[in-house]
């Protein structure tokens, strides 16, 4: 069974940077295209930001919300993907889930807030 | 920027049909997915590829297209099937994932 397990998210100051970390089991990471979708409280879902597969040539496509201050990145040694946040503002509020769709994490919680 | 357009809610009856749809200009050419997702939990993949079940997903959910809407079609509801249920897809280009606004399903 695949297993997607997200960590990182913190409260932060709003302006501030974090960095969420998702790691699988079951799952070569790289070999996956890899999104981050999040969830503002009782609010839907919203895709964020993916990484092709290695294969695929590793590129990268961001939401306009988020593009420019957030970026995507794998560690293939550690089987690990990496959300590099900046510039985060209130509306980053949520709770950050990183998928393939087939199988999805319990989420971190990311709280901007000053 | 590309939109999937979801009713806010849903309401039947135990055993009755609940359809649940999902428009946008781009569905004749990109596949649509649908979750489920319960308080407090997780997404849950329920049909991929617009028709597709993944193995451990109950006959009772299916999924059906016709151009522009495609449909999540609950048979037999129970009342453990209230939920939110979302559609998934992607722009004509094929750039951005798009998720529908979210549709309550209320088991009356």
């Amino acid at each position: 069974d695949v297993q997607m397990f997200e960590f990182g998210g913190a409260l932060v100051k709003p302006g501030g940077s974090l960095r969420l970390s998702c790691s699988a089991s079951g799952l070569t990471l790289n070999d996956a295209w890899m999104s981050w979708v999040r969830q503002a409280p009782g609010k839907g879902l919203e895709w964020i930001c993916r990484t092709r597969s290695k294969i695929d040539g590793g590129t990268t496509d961001f939401a306009a919300p988020v593009k420019g201050r957030f970026t995507i990145s794998r560690d293939d040694s550690k089987n690990t993907l990496y959300l590099q946040m900046s510039g985060l503002k209130v509306e980053d509020t949520g709770v950050y889930y990183c998928t393939q769709f087939d199988f999805w994490g319990r989420g971190t919680l990311v709280t901007v807030s000053s | 920027s590309y939109q999937l357009t979801q009713p806010p809610s849903v309401s039947v009856s135990p055993g009755q049909t609940a359809r649940i749809t999902c428009s946008g200009d781009a569905l004749p050419i990109q596949f649509a997915y649908w979750y489920q997702q319960k308080p407090g939990q997780a997404p849950l993949l329920l049909i991929y590829k617009d028709t597709e079940r993944p193995s451990g997903v109950p006959e009772r959910f299916s999924g059906s297209s016709s151009g522009t809407i495609h449909t999540l079609i609950i048979s037999g509801v129970q009342a453990g099937d209230e939920a939110d249920y979302y559609c998934q897809s992607a722009d004509s280009s094929s750039t951005y994932v798009v998720f529908g606004g979210g549709t309550k399903l209320t088991v009356l």
